[in-house]
């Protein structure tokens, strides 16, 4: 079960737009439309932020965007907040397990 | 208000066993599958096991699949994981997780308790 992939750090300024990339298989992530991204800052449990692939929770900012394209899914955090600072992390459905990515350290300059 | 509130977490040698709850209020308990999820101390985050509602089919990683059970009591509304032969690597702390959708499983979750620590050291 090889975890997804997804770039270890990322960093942006207050404003700007940063996009974290996960990449998967035809498994996966280009299979299905059950990927997820998930928001934690230090020493709370995850948070759901983008859902079936591009779909936001009630109560989560639009500045949240979500997209796939083949194995590859999205996340798009646009005009960057210093409470943005956080590891996100991504999810795919497999129909007999759940697939996380190794996680993002996001830096807000 | 849905919550999500684990326990059942601790200190465990090598070898043993503990047994984790979830209990679950402020939705539909039985129109839910639900997942245990785990993050080892600086970590990721690793999917562990999953059921079903009503909970006739379970899920699990390799890595714990023949150690550790799943299971449901609609009745009490609470969510178990009991882990045998617990091993060092097990350290970490453990969430129970709701999916976003009713009837599906290990798809995504849209609620997550506040995770209870578990140590497996001699």
């Amino acid at each position: 079960q090889s975890a997804l992939t997804q770039p270890a750090s990322v960093s942006g300024s207050p404003g700007q737009s940063i996009t974290i990339s996960c990449t998967g298989t035809s498994s996966d992530v280009n299979h299905y439309k059950y990927v997820s991204w998930y928001q934690q800052h230090p020493g709370k449990a995850p948070k759901l932020i983008i859902y079936d692939v591009s779909d936001r929770p009630s109560g989560i900012s639009n500045r949240f965007s979500g997209s796939k394209s083949g194995n590859t899914a999205s996340l798009t955090i646009s005009g960057l907040q210093a409470e943005d600072e956080a590891d996100y992390y991504c999810s795919s459905y497999t129909t007999t397990d759940t697939k996380f990515g190794g996680g993002t350290k996001l830096t807000v300059l | 208000e849905l919550q999500l509130l684990e326990s059942g977490g601790g200190l465990v040698q090598p070898g043993g066993s503990l047994r984790l709850s979830c209990a679950a209020s402020g939705f539909t308990f039985s129109n839910y599958g639900m997942s245990w999820i785990r993050q080892a101390p600086g970590k990721g985050l690793e999917w562990v096991s999953a059921i079903n509602n009503p909970g006739g089919v379970t899920f699990y990683e390799d890595a714990v699949r023949g150690r550790f059970t799943i299971s449901r009591d609609t009745s009490r509304n609470t969510l178990y994981l009991q882990m045998n032969s617990l091993r060092v690597e097990d350290t970490a702390i453990y969430y129970c997780a709701k999916e976003v959708h009713p009837n599906m499983v290990v798809t995504n979750f849209d609620f997550w308790g506040q995770g209870t620590l578990v140590t497996v050291s001699s």
